[in-house]
């Protein structure tokens, strides 16, 4: 059964830092990779998609990189700001129905 | 606006009284889905739909219902909810079934408590 992995749960750093988000996957056997993020109280926010195919994607300050070999997937996020701050998830869709979530990890950038 | 809507957002009943969470998108989405998110445990399918009339469980079906009897609508139904069942709920939407090669969008949850 496919298990996805966060590292780590939670980081806290300062504004402007460059920081990297670890997503680690058991069976590379999937379709793409999402990236979403969400606010407390809220909804989650699509922020990349990474088909299986594909070996990063970005968007702004964000880059979203895939290994499929190795299972795992990174979020580089650039110039941290405040807004910033939220909980970010990576998801697999492996068999086109469903997305298998990771738990997450809490972000915290401090101005 | 493009949006995935759920009413309530927040929602306190007691233990078997029935309540229908609704989930509505205007995208013209083929998929519509439902989480359940627990801390600790992350976000857990209950019910998928590829399509109308076309429904399937998920990893965590047992005590909730759907239907999709339009594409747009999506209900969550508990016939008799207990308090295993307080959750944070999201209903989430995707052009296409397969989920190839669009995004997932997702509405802004609701907060289910069950005394």
């Amino acid at each position: 059964k496919q298990e996805v992995t966060q590292i780590p749960a939670a980081l806290s750093v300062p504004e402007g830092e460059n920081l990297v988000l670890n997503c680690s996957f058991t069976d590379s056997a999937i379709y793409n990779l999402q990236w979403f993020r969400q606010d407390p109280g809220k909804g989650l926010t699509s922020l990349l998609l990474i088909q299986s195919s594909q070996r990063e994607q970005t968007s702004g300050r964000l880059n979203a990189s895939l290994d499929k070999s190795s299972g795992r997937s990174t979020l580089y996020i650039a110039a941290s700001q405040p807004g910033d701050s939220a909980t970010y998830l990576c998801a697999l869709n492996q068999a086109g129905t469903a997305l298998i979530f990771g738990k997450g990890t809490t972000l915290s950038v401090s101005s | 606006e493009a949006q995935v809507t759920q009413n309530p957002r927040y929602l306190i009943t007691v233990t078997g009284k029935k309540l229908t969470v609704t989930c509505s998108q205007n995208m013209n989405h083929e998929y519509m889905s439902w989480y359940r998110q627990d801390p600790g445990l992350g976000l857990r399918q209950i019910y998928y739909s590829m399509n109308v009339e076309v429904t399937d469980k998920g990893d965590v079906p047992e005590g909730y219902k759907v239907s999709r009897k339009e594409k747009r609508n999506f209900p969550l139904i508990l016939e008799s909810p207990s308090p295993n069942q307080t959750s944070l709920y999201f209903c989430a939407s995707s052009p296409r079934a397969g989920l190839n090669n669009s995004p997932l969008h997702f509405g802004n949850g609701t907060r289910l408590t069950v005394t």
